[in-house]
């Protein structure tokens, strides 16, 4: 079954710096990438997704990037501040099914 | 206002003894899921709904049951509870558009924090 693989497991930066979150992945036929994040005690939410017609998208801050060939995406957020420090979780859906399947997780800290 | 609502949020019990967490969303959404977090393994997918009646297992569904009787509703039963279900419980709906149900954003509930003695 799909498994997706997410590095590293905990990332610190300074504010200002910018972060970047691994995914692979192991099925081909996935074809929707999406990003969550999960402050302490809170709900995932989601940030941003990605389908797999679309090699990179962005959101302000945040971006995401796709390589279909090596199966792999990244979570890209550029001058960080404190307020993004949370629990960032990967997740591919394969087309045909109705499962996500979520990665292990990372937790950003964003020092001042 | 938009949610998905778990109850209870917290629940304390002991082994074997058959519990609920209910599930209720107010989006008219298609998809349904239920999810545990576990520190280091994610978020792991118990079972999922497609729609009223409709439903199908997950990686983890071993210990669970669930039901879709209503479009809002999509309860998970522990019937015999085991200490190795103690965890953090999400419930998540989306609009389920679309080729595969999965393949929307997924809005999640507060979550259940379970501890089975």
């Amino acid at each position: 079954g799909e498994n997706v693989e997410q590095h590293p497991s905990t990332l610190s930066v300074q504010e200002g710096d910018s972060a970047v979150i691994k995914c692979t992945y192991s099925d081909s036929a996935s074809n929707y990438f999406p990003w969550y994040k999960q402050e302490l005690g809170k709900r995932p939410q989601l940030i941003i997704d990605i389908r797999s017609n679309v090699g990179e998208k962005k959101d302000q801050r945040i971006a995401v990037t796709l390589n279909k060939t090596a199966k792999h995406f990244s979570l890209h957020i550029t001058e960080t501040q404190p307020e993004d420090s949370a629990v960032y979780f990967c997740a591919a859906s394969i087309l045909g099914t109705d499962k996500l399947i979520f990665g292990t997780g990372t937790r950003l800290q964003v020092f001042p | 206002e938009a949610q998905v609502t778990q109850n209870p949020r917290y629940l304390i019990t002991v082994t074997g003894k058959k519990l609920t967490v209910t599930c209720s969303q107010n989006m008219n959404h298609e998809y349904m899921s239920w999810y545990r977090q576990d520190p280091g393994l994610g978020l792991r997918q118990i079972y999922y709904s497609m729609n009223v009646e409709v439903t199908d297992k997950g990686d983890v569904p071993e210990g669970y049951k669930v039901s879709r009787k209503e479009k809002r509703n999509f309860p998970l039963i522990l019937e015999s509870p085991s200490p190795n279900q103690t965890s953090l419980y999400f419930c998540a709906s989306s609009p389920g558009t679309g080729f595969s149900f999965s393949n929307q954003p997924q809005h999640f509930g507060d979550g259940t924090r379970l501890s089975i003695l």
